[in-house]
């Protein structure tokens, strides 16, 4: 049961240019959303997160677009650094997080190419 | 940075076995998770705590699982009888409710890998 999907295994860019991360999900319960980064022998960390009365937020060189109609969001990391490269995790939850447990995608492996 | 810790990163078990996983969440939080990773599959939500009780657990968080909050600062997630599907890595999360308990990211350990033998 995928209730978020993220379709892309890996993705590889050139240092420098967008990287642009998909996710897709089915339950339309799901209001809040977040985006994580994660090492290897590391746990998840936190980059960025968007509630579904919006369609934008920005951080930095990231930024989170959200589209409910199509119940999909994307992640946006412009300019790609070497640093960037790591596997990102999508992740929903319903009733804006508190006690519910995160849905997370299977992970996108980003490779930033100097 | 506030950071929440895990510990042992890494633990052997016989099979049959019980085992005690140990986090220290973020001081000002009030809400913890513990999570999963079986090698190769997506993270899992087990079970979240919040003003000491469970709030929420998923299917896979059955008898043989417990969590406590032994004191101010621990929270521990205990398996009675490990299987050899028990082995994972393991995460903890927390999370600060922020007043209108709405929109605040959970933050993850780094982990305690989990090898049933």
């Amino acid at each position: 049961d995928q209730q978020v999907k993220q379709n892309s295994p890996s993705l590889s860019v050139q240092e420098g240019r967008i990287s642009i991360l998909n996710c897709d999900y089915t339950n339309s319960m799901f209001d809040y959303f977040l985006w994580y980064k994660k090492y290897p022998a590391e746990g998840p960390t936190f980059l960025i997160s968007i509630s579904s009365i919006k369609d934008k937020n920005e951080d930095g060189r990231f930024t989170v677009f959200l589209n409910k109609s199509a119940k999909h969001l994307s992640l946006h990391i412009v300019p790609s650094q070497p640093g960037d490269s790591a596997v990102y995790f999508c992740a929903a939850s319903r009733s804006g997080g508190g006690a519910d447990g995160l849905t997370f995608g299977k992970g996108t492996h980003l490779i930033i190419q100097p | 940075e506030p950071e929440v810790t895990q510990t042992p990163s890494h633990q052997v078990t016989q099979m049959g076995q019980e085992v005690i996983l140990r986090c220290v969440p973020i001081s000002n939080h009030l809400y913890f998770y513990w999570y999963r990773q079986i090698l190769g599959q997506k993270v899992e939500f087990l079970v979240s705590f919040y003003n000491n009780e469970i709030s929420e657990k998923s299917e896979i968080f059955d008898d043989q699982f417990s969590v406590e909050r032994p004191d101010g600062s621990n929270f521990t997630l205990k398996i009675r009888s490990t299987k050899l599907e028990d082995s994972a890595m393991y995460f903890c999360a927390s999370s600060d409710p922020g007043g209108t308990r709405l929109n605040q990211p959970q933050h993850f350990g780094d982990g305690t890998r989990l090898s049933i033998l």
